[in-house]
């Protein structure tokens, strides 16, 4: 069974607004990561929060995690065409790293 | 440094036929991973290596199986392919499993 899910399953805005996507979890962890994933590529990291963290920005990305809820979320600031793709928490757990189903993305002009 | 590598980028296998999925990385990261994508889905794990000789199952073991004799490279051997096994297969490393993980660029499997 997977560790992170995320919610929504998908997302459509407008180019310039802000889209924020959850992720929850089921078990104790370490650290959480988001990851992105344009069409048919690879997954690129994104941010890595860890457990004793609260908040983490990186540029237009701001992460939350709330431990006590099991949960996080990613929020993308000023949207871009570009940002278009899915994007997948993960979680690690018993020496392993387990990703969610992932939200797909996509922005507007 | 080259990253994580994958070969072959795409493959077309007939029933019960067996191939290898080579996977290498440069980087001397002890963690190695492989992973499944379906259409529309996440990533699911098939196995893992926490270091050379050393590999556990994850969730979706059957019908696969890898070795880790060096610490660059991580085979994965389809044993007898099946049309269930039609996929992106990715492979990702990194120091710890904890670890931002390196992903290559994937490879896309059909089973006839």
């Amino acid at each position: 069974s997977q560790q992170g899910e995320e919610d929504p399953q998908a997302l459509s805005i407008q180019e310039g607004e802000n889209a924020t996507m959850n992720c929850s979890y089921k078990t104790s962890i370490n650290n959480l990561q988001w990851y992105r994933q344009n069409s048919g590529r690879g997954l690129v990291h994104l941010i890595l929060i860890r457990s004793n963290e609260r908040e983490k920005h990186s540029g237009r990305l701001r992460v939350t995690l709330d431990t006590s809820k099991k949960s996080s979320s990613l929020l993308i600031t000023a949207s871009r065409a570009a940002d278009t793709a899915s994007y997948f928490c993960a979680t690690d757990g018993a020496q392993k790293l387990v990703f969610g189903q992932g939200t797909r993305l996509t922005i507007n002009p | 440094n080259a990253g994580v590598t994958q070969t072959p980028k795409f493959q077309v296998l007939k029933t019960g036929q067996s191939m290898t999925l080579q996977c290498a990385q440069d980087m001397n990261h002890e963690y190695m991973s492989w992973y499944r994508q379906d259409p529309g889905m996440g990533l699911r794990l098939i196995h893992y290596s926490v270091g050379a000789g050393i590999t556990d199952q994850g969730e979706v073991p059957n019908g696969y199986n890898v070795s880790r004799s060096t610490t660059e490279d991580f085979p994965l051997r389809l044993l007898s392919a099946a049309p269930s096994q039609t996929s992106v297969y990715f492979c990702a490393s990194s120091y710890h499993p904890w670890d931002t993980q390196y992903f290559g660029p994937g490879t896309r499997l059909t089973v006839l």
